[in-house]
């Protein structure tokens, strides 16, 4: 079974909207969450991290975590065409993370 | 600071063949990880070394060893290589904060195994 889910992509929104990306994972006992974003060819890069529950914002992204229902999501407001790129979910675990298969976002102009 | 260096950068192989790969980081971080990453499957953990001195196996280790040189390098080995090794392969380090465990991502090595 694999440790985290992430919705399935691709999710294409149009420049401005909100583009919803949601992750799920499996071991209760993980205590940070970090959401990275990969552009085509390049490494993956933090754009947040979370570890308590409910919401945190930087900018235009809004991370949100529910531990009870080990869910955690990523908002990503007014979307623009340079945050096309697969947003990869990572949960902690010791020292080790584990990470969803990501999803890939397409900002349409 | 150049953060987190990986050589080389491109390298195709014959069945077979050995290689290592180069890791270096310059954030004086105790923790060094090797990832590869195929289509569709994220990033999937090949070994991690915690701190100096220590080495562990992650979720696909078969075929591959480590080094963790000191504290700054920790390098990935092919003994024989074979097509299904054909990835993308990251380095990562991370600092000892337990609140955070960011890692930091090298810009990778793309490995071709004919």
């Amino acid at each position: 079974q694999k440790e985290v889910e992430q919705n399935s992509g691709p999710l294409s929104v149009p420049e401005g909207a909100i583009a919803s990306l949601n992750c799920t994972y499996s071991d209760r006992g993980s205590q940070s969450f970090f959401w990275y974003r990969q552009y085509s060819g390049k490494s993956p890069e933090l754009i947040m991290f979370i570890y308590s529950n409910g919401d945190k914002e930087d900018g235009r992204f809004t991370a949100q975590l529910n531990k009870a229902s080990q869910y955690v999501s990523l908002l990503i407001r007014d979307s623009q065409p340079s945050d096309s790129a697969t947003y990869l979910c990572a949960v902690n675990s010791d020292y080790k993370l584990s990470f969803g298969a990501g999803t890939t976002v397409t900002v349409r102009a | 600071n150049a953060g987190v260096t990986q050589t080389p950068k491109f390298q195709v192989l014959k069945t077979g063949q050995s290689m290592t790969l180069q890791c270096a980081q310059d954030m004086n971080h105790n923790s060094m990880y090797w990832y590869r990453q195929d289509p569709g499957m994220g990033l999937r953990l090949i070994y991690y070394s915690a701190s100096e001195g220590t080495t562990d196996k992650g979720e696909v280790p078969n075929g591959y060893n480590v080094s963790r040189l000191n504290k700054r390098e920790f390098s990935l080995r092919l003994e024989s290589a074979a097509p299904s090794q054909t990835s993308v392969y990251f380095c990562a380090s991370s600092g000892t904060d337990r609140s955070t465990r960011e890692q930091f991502f090298g810009p990778g090595t793309r490995l071709t195994v004919l």
